[in-house]
């Protein structure tokens, strides 16, 4: 079965650096999404793309964050300056489309350390 | 503000004993409900969803989830758990008119011991 990649797979960094994250979805699938989760917690929502445009990036904290799609298919979460409190998987998801009826199909994800 | 409330945060059991994991959420309009599970070491992958129909859903490794619309629940259940059922189990929730997009309960942490 096809699988959603992301890399890395670990990351340490030391706090004000900078960070990205890579996510390429299953082929074909439109939406993109951004998890984020913190141990313990379930998954929360950061940015959801449909194709290249962002559809809802409500949580995202702007001041630090950003997330592209620029050809539609793979993205990059950026943190720039990391902060302690960023310490968390970082999951990547993807679906066919946007809707009721998708499931999510979704990577590894990516253990940040914020040191 | 949707929220979806898993309120076992951790469930010990012995193998052959039965589960029920609870799942709430706060929504009344229309819904999906899911249930994925975090295997040790793997991603997250779908255990089962409801979409309309029959509110009792079966899913794979015999789990099964019942969706009760007038107390707002999707609980998860499982006859006879196995040591390999040990994981981490989400409950996600699909509400319509929004945005589509899957909020998911904080999970409850299962132990099966042999």
């Amino acid at each position: 079965e096809a699988e959603v990649a992301q890399s890395p797979r670990y990351k340490i960094t030391e706090k004000s650096q900078a960070v990205a994250f890579w996510c390429d979805p299953i082929s074909g699938h439109a939406t993109l999404y951004w998890y984020r989760q913190i141990l313990g917690q379930g998954p929360e929502l950061l940015v959801q793309f449909q194709d290249e445009s962002v559809v809802d990036d409500s949580q995202l904290p702007k001041d630090r964050f950003s997330a592209e799609r620029l050809k539609g298919v793979d993205s990059t979460l950026k943190i720039q300056p990391a902060e302690l409190g960023d310490s968390a998987m970082y999951l990547c998801a993807s679906s066919f489309r946007t809707g009721l009826n998708e499931k999510l199909f979704f990577g590894s994800g990516t253990q940040l350390s914020v040191l | 503000a949707q929220s979806v409330s898993q309120h076992n945060h951790h469930v010990i059991l012995s193998e052959a004993a039965s589960l029920e994991l609870g799942c709430n959420y706060s929504y009344g309009g229309t819904v999906n409900l899911f249930w994925y599970v975090q295997y040790p070491g793997q991603h997250l992958q779908l255990l089962l969803k409801y979409f309309s129909g029959d509110p009792l859903v079966k899913g794979i490794k015999g789990f099964e989830a019942e969706f009760i619309k007038s107390k707002f629940s999707f609980n998860l259940r499982k006859p006879s758990v196995q040591w390999s059922d040990t994981a981490e189990y989400f409950c996600a929730v699909i509400r319509a008119g929004g945005s589509y997009i899957p909020t998911f309960g904080r999970g409850t942490s299962l132990i099966v011991h042999p």
